[in-house]
C-alpha cells in the first residue's frame, strides 16, 4: 500500500516571500509519480504539477517547482513569490501505477499568505 | 475546452435516503474516478471508470455504486445514506494514456 505524509502544521508565509511544503512517501514500486494539488476553501482541487519517478530533472512550472529526491522518498512543493491568491490547502498525492492510476493523497497543508 | 463539471453543488439528505452525484469529464476524456473528501483529510479513491467499466475500486462498501455513460459523464449512486457519508465528493478525468487527472468543483454532500 502506498503512504503520503505530509505533517506541517498550518504556515504563514509573507508575501513575495518563497515557501516549501514537505511531502514524504512509501512505496515499493519503482514506476510511481507524485503530484501536487492545490484547493481553495471553494472545494476544487487544481493541479499544480508533476513527477515521474524516472524523471531526472526536477519539474517546473512557473512558480512552482518540486524537489524530488528519490533516495529520501520525498517530494518537496517550492512555491516562489507568493501571492495572496496562494493562500490555500496544497496536497502531496502519488499515483498507482498497478491500480488503475488511483491517486492516494496526504493530508494537505495549509497556507495562508500575508500581505 | 470544456473542464469537469459536477451537479449539484450542494446537497442535504437525512439518514437511510437515497443520492445521485453527476459528473461530466472533460472534452476527450474516457477515464472518471470518484473520491470522498471528509473534513480535514485528503480525499479517498472510491472507484474509478473507463469506457464504461468499473476499473478498480477503493475501500468503500457496496452501497457506492457507480454509472458511466456512452458520453463518458459518470454518475456515483450512495444508497442508505449514514451521517459519515458527509463529505466532499470530487470527480477527476483523464484521457486513459496520460498521468494527469483534473477535478471538478465538487459535490459537498451532509447528511443530517
Amino acid at each position: 500500500a502506498q503512504k503520503i505524509t505530509q505533517t506541517q502544521p498550518g504556515m504563514f508565509v509573507q508575501e513575495k516571500e518563497a515557501v516549501t511544503l514537505d511531502c514524504t512517501y512509501d512505496t515499493s514500486d519503482q514506476s510511481y509519480g507524485l503530484f501536487w494539488y492545490k484547493q481553495p476553501s471553494s472545494g476544487e482541487m487544481i493541479f499544480l504539477i508533476y513527477q515521474g519517478s524516472y524523471d531526472e530533472q526536477n519539474a517546473t512550472e512557473g512558480r512552482y517547482s518540486l524537489n524530488f529526491q528519490k533516495a529520501r522518498k520525498s517530494a518537496n512543493l517550492v512555491i516562489s513569490a507568493s501571492q495572496l491568491g496562494d493562500s490555500a490547502m496544497y496536497f502531496c498525492a502519488m499515483r498507482d501505477p498497478y491500480g488503475n492510476n488511483r491517486l492516494a493523497f496526504g493530508k494537505g497543508n495549509q497556507v495562508v499568505v500575508i500581505p | 475546452e470544456t473542464g469537469v463539471t459536477q451537479s449539484p453543488t450542494h446537497l442535504i439528505k437525512t439518514r437511510g435516503q437515497q443520492v445521485t452525484l453527476r459528473c461530466s469529464s472533460q472534452s476527450g476524456h474516457n477515464t472518471v474516478s470518484w473520491y470522498q473528501q471528509a473534513l480535514g483529510q485528503g480525499p479517498q479513491f472510491i472507484f474509478q471508470y473507463y469506457r464504461e467499466e468499473e476499473n478498480g475500486r477503493g475501500n468503500f462498501p457496496p452501497r457506492f455504486s457507480g454509472l458511466q455513460f456512452p458520453n463518458y459523464s459518470s454518475e456515483l449512486n450512495v444508497n442508505a445514506l449514514e451521517l459519515d457519508d458527509s463529505a466532499l465528493y470530487l470527480c477527476a478525468s483523464t484521457d486513459g494514456g496520460q498521468e494527469t487527472q483534473y477535478f471538478g468543483p465538487g459535490t459537498r454532500l451532509l447528511v443530517l
